[in-house]
């Protein structure tokens, strides 16, 4: 089953303004990071939060967890064209699995 | 920097072939995966391994082998590719650290199509 899910799927905006994509996941996480994928590609890591935090800042990216809701969220400041691409959060549970969790995505386009 | 290769981009197979994708990375990480990636679900693990020789089921491992013969290579096997296995193959590797405060580092991918 999907651990966990992005909300939107797909994003539209206009360069300079902000991103926000949402993620939930169903059970308990030792930390969760997001991931960007331009089309075709592999994924690269963008930032990770761990479970006992609650915020975090990495340049542009502004990344929130609240385990109680169960949910993460990324910002994207600022947009540019070149920030057009996949996001997806991955969860790593609390019980020792060394895989991650993957959602399935949210599509972001940037529009210049 | 990091690297992680995969053998091919793209591959096209005819069902029933045997197909073997190879993944290196040259970062003697301990930990490699392979996933793979359908539209709107995301990515799904197939197997991955810990250390050579070892191996763990992902979530979808039925139609799939792993082999992991030396730590910097870890090869996914389709015994008898079939259309269902058409698809954009992700493999990926990471440290084993304490906490499991580890992020992932992954391949270009393939894209292999079953016909």
């Amino acid at each position: 089953s999907q651990q966990g899910e992005e909300d939107p799927q797909a994003l539209s905006i206009q360069e300079g303004e902000n991103a926000t994509m949402n993620c939930s996941y169903k059970t308990s996480i030792n930390n969760l990071q997001w991931y960007r994928q331009n089309s075709g590609r592999g994924l690269v890591h963008l930032i990770l939060i761990r479970s006992n935090e609650r915020e975090k800042h990495s340049g542009r990216l502004r990344v929130t967890l609240d385990t109680s809701k169960k949910s993460s969220s990324l910002l994207i400041t600022a947009s540019r064209a070149a920030d057009t691409a996949s996001y997806f959060c991955a969860t790593r549970g609390d019980t020792g699995r060394r895989a991650l969790t993957f959602g399935s995505g949210t599509r972001l386009q940037v529009q210049p | 920097d990091v690297k992680v290769t995969q053998s091919s981009r793209y591959l096209v197979k005819r069902t029933g072939e045997k197909v073997f994708l190879e993944c290196v990375q040259d970062m003697d990480h301990e930990n490699m995966f392979w996933y793979r990636q359908d539209p709107g679900l995301g990515l799904r693990l197939i197997y991955f391994s810990y250390d050579v020789k070892m191996k763990e089921k992902g979530d979808i491992p039925e139609g799939y082998s792993v082999s992991r013969e030396k730590k910097e290579r870890f090869s996914l096997i389709l015994e008898s590719a079939s259309t269902n296995q058409t698809s954009m193959y992700l493999c990926a590797s990471s440290f084993l650290l304490a906490g499991g405060y580890n992020e992932q580092f992954f391949g270009p991918g393939t894209r292999l199509t079953v016909l």
